[in-house]
């Protein structure tokens, strides 16, 4: 699986949109970016994913830069509960490619 | 989505004894299952992959001995965590992907205190 560098840490103000970069300049045309983020003491949850365009759901939005070499994942309105570890992973979609490896993540910290 | 289980979320040994982690998709059958161990303010690492119906495929570094895996159904894979001893203590974690979707799906984890 390609190398992510995420920053370590983060600070965003409640209410305000939470932007985390993620690189990942050696990832390969079969290779997604998925998002993750774990709670205090709580498994991993799963946010988005993407290839090559841009994504949307309930939870964030997720750009992808045209070269593909990096990403971020975009918490349009975040709230106290969304002080997580942020992890960035990149992996082939096949069968046999389920398993993750984990970098450092980023630490969000949203404030009041 | 789809939902992973794990029992116990949390369990207390003497170090020595022998402690079984269960792994269960809820609802989707999980022909692959992870298992991932987390220490203290560090990040998940994978310890091996579980292959209902054959032998689990472990990461290096990871006594298979020591870390048995067994996935006997679709939905269970269980991890036997043998002849414990403190610095086994650890966040213990599983995933599983539901075939149908290309999301990987994580369990609650167990967290393993060996004294």
């Amino acid at each position: 699986d390609a190398k992510t560098t995420q920053p370590t840490s983060m600070d965003c103000a409640e209410g305000r949109a939470a932007n985390l970069p993620c690189n990942h300049s050696t990832i390969s045309g079969n290779e997604y970016v998925y998002w993750y983020r774990q709670i205090h003491s709580q498994g991993p949850q799963y946010i988005i994913h993407g290839l090559k365009n841009n994504e949307t759901n309930e939870m964030a939005s997720l750009i992808i830069t045209e070269d593909r070499k990096s990403s971020t994942l975009i918490l349009p309105h975040a709230t106290l509960r969304d002080t997580a570890v942020y992890y960035c992973i990149v992996r082939p979609d096949n069968t046999n490619a389920g398993k993750s490896t984990f970098g450092d993540g980023t630490t969000l910290t949203v404030k009041p | 989505g789809a939902v992973v289980s794990q029992h116990p979320s949390w369990v207390i040994c003497k170090s020595g004894t022998s402690v079984k982690i269960e792994c269960r998709s809820l609802d989707f059958q999980a022909t692959t299952m992870f298992w991932y161990r987390q220490f203290p303010k560090q990040s998940l690492m994978l310890m091996a992959t579980s292959n209902e119906g054959s032998k689990a495929t472990y990461e290096q570094g990871v006594e298979k001995d020591k870390f048995l895996i067994n996935h006997a159904s679709l939905t269970l894979s269980t991890l036997t965590v043998t002849s414990a001893h403190p610095e086994d203590s650890s966040f213990y974690i599983c995933s599983a992907r539901d075939p149908q979707h290309i999301e990987q799906y994580f369990g609650p984890g167990t967290r393993l205190t060996v004294t």
